[in-house]
């Protein structure tokens, strides 16, 4: 299957810094990725989507000025998280998805864990 | 309102046995996309399984064969020969042709016994 990377696997950071994770598609073209958020123990839940060249769609609920979204090229999405407090912590997870059909598969992510001390 | 309902929090079964994980979805439209994933502890989430709402037959993948019964709007799981690596998280998702995310469901957490 197509294989979808993150970068860090793992940050630590202290609050009211920015940190920035990106996901790539390391052997196809992706035409939308998505940032989820997960809590232990729960599903996922979509954050946003991300579509190249284009800004990204924000889910309800989700501060677009504090998750900061940037879909550069059809291999690389960046999230952003600014001035990060505590609450931010969590899984985050990118997926992307080659083509633009319901019947195709989105390849997702290892994830990325935030920690805000 | 809840589109992809997974009603089992926790599921045991004992290696070499086959298991049934269930999920049942919710949609009006005619064309929809059932997806399942499992998500070891690791956290990254691995694509198991796929069946279209048009597919005539039951999807299957290895030891993994997705039940689909779409009158009864259910997309169950089954696992064949549990394997104690099989321990993880299993969503099931669902992708309609309107928008673009998945619907995921709460999650199924199977334990595979020795």
């Amino acid at each position: 299957g197509a294989v979808v990377s993150q970068h860090p696997s793992r940050v630590i950071c202290k609050s009211g810094t920015s940190v920035k994770i990106e996901c790539r598609s390391l052997d196809f073209q992706a035409t939308t990725m998505f940032w989820y958020r997960q809590f232990p123990k729960q599903s996922l839940m979509l954050m946003a989507t991300s579509n190249e060249g284009s800004k990204a769609t924000y889910e309800q609920g989700v501060e677009k000025d504090k998750f900061l979204i940037n879909h550069a090229s059809l291999t690389l999405s960046t999230l952003t998280v600014t001035s990060a407090h505590p609450e931010d912590s969590s899984f985050y997870i990118c997926s992307a998805r080659e083509g633009a059909l319901e019947t195709d598969t989105q390849y997702f992510g290892p994830g990325t864990r935030l920690t805000v001390l | 309102a809840q589109k992809i309902t997974q009603t089992q929090p926790g599921m045991f079964v004992q290696e070499k046995e086959a298991v049934t994980l269930d999920c049942t979805y919710d949609t009006s439209d005619p064309s929809y996309g059932l997806f399942w994933y499992k998500q070891p502890s690791s956290g990254e989430m691995i694509f198991l399984i796929y069946q279209g709402s048009y597919d005539q037959q039951n999807a299957t993948e290895g030891r993994y064969s997705l039940n689909f019964q779409k009158a009864r709007k259910s997309a169950n799981l089954v696992i064949s020969a549990s394997q104690l690596g099989d321990s993880a998280m299993y969503f099931c998702a669902m992708r309609l042709p309107t928008g673009n995310q998945f619907y995921f469901g709460t999650g199924t957490s199977l334990t595979v016994i020795p």
